[in-house]
């Protein structure tokens, strides 16, 4: 059945190298999101795509992080110098915006970036 | 400003007994509201939505929510817990612009 992949699961990476991360949301979906999960601050929404086109990403530090969508099945989020503070487990999700099913996300299985 | 609040940070049920997880919004507007489930190393799962009509919504998993305008209240049910349903559990509402917003999560624990 459809679901959304990313890669890596795993990144174990040293303070200042630069971390990509990659999602393919389903077939199909026009909107991809990005969220960061930490224990301390939860589920923060860092950048989400509606047609390929960055509707709003202010939750992310724009010094150091950045997203595309390079096209309609692939997304990117990558860290450039990633720093300590930002080792977490990052999603993504997708959706089928204007649909009926308003805004229903459906999730990948995470990143777990460690940076030491 | 749009927010989720969910009153308790962890719940420990006995496996068989019924469960509530409590959800309050604040949203202006008429709210779309969800509930997600992470399990351990993974991603959330939808369990239920509402939109609008009956305010009683049945979602997967024998997992029931009744959304209670009066109140800003969108509580998670279920009869009878199973040791399968110890998770993490998130209830968000849906902003303007296909944000979602999602509330801290409610830790549960079932004990045999």
């Amino acid at each position: 059945d459809a679901r959304v992949t990313q890669t890596p699961r795993h990144k174990v990476t040293e303070m200042g190298q630069e971390v990509t991360m990659r999602c393919q949301p389903i077939l199909g979906h026009n909107t991809v999101f990005w969220y960061r999960q930490t224990m301390m601050q939860g589920l923060e929404l860092l950048a989400y795509f509606r047609n390929r086109a960055p509707l709003d990403d202010s939750g992310m530090p724009k010094d150091r992080f950045s997203a595309e969508m390079p096209d309609a099945t692939l997304a990117t989020l990558k860290i450039q110098p990633s720093e300590p503070r930002d080792s977490a487990v990052y999603f993504c999700a997708s959706g089928e915006s204007g649909s009926g099913n308003y805004n229903e996300q459906f999730f990948g299985p995470g990143t777990r970036l460690t940076v030491l | 400003a749009q927010s989720v609040t969910q009153p308790d940070i962890h719940i420990t049920v006995s496996e068989g007994a019924s469960l509530e997880l409590r959800c309050n919004y604040s949203y202006g507007a008429t709210p779309y509201l969800f509930w997600y489930v992470q399990s351990p190393g993974q991603g959330l799962q939808l369990l239920l939505k509402y939109f609008s009509g009956d305010t009683l919504v049945q979602g997967i998993k024998g997992f029931e929510a009744e959304f209670k305008r009066s109140q800003s209240s969108f509580n998670l049910r279920k009869p009878s817990v199973h040791w399968s349903d110890a998770a993490e559990y998130f209830c968000a509402v849906v902003t303007s612009y296909d944000k979602v917003i999602f509330g801290p999560g409610t830790s549960l624990s079932v004990i045999p």
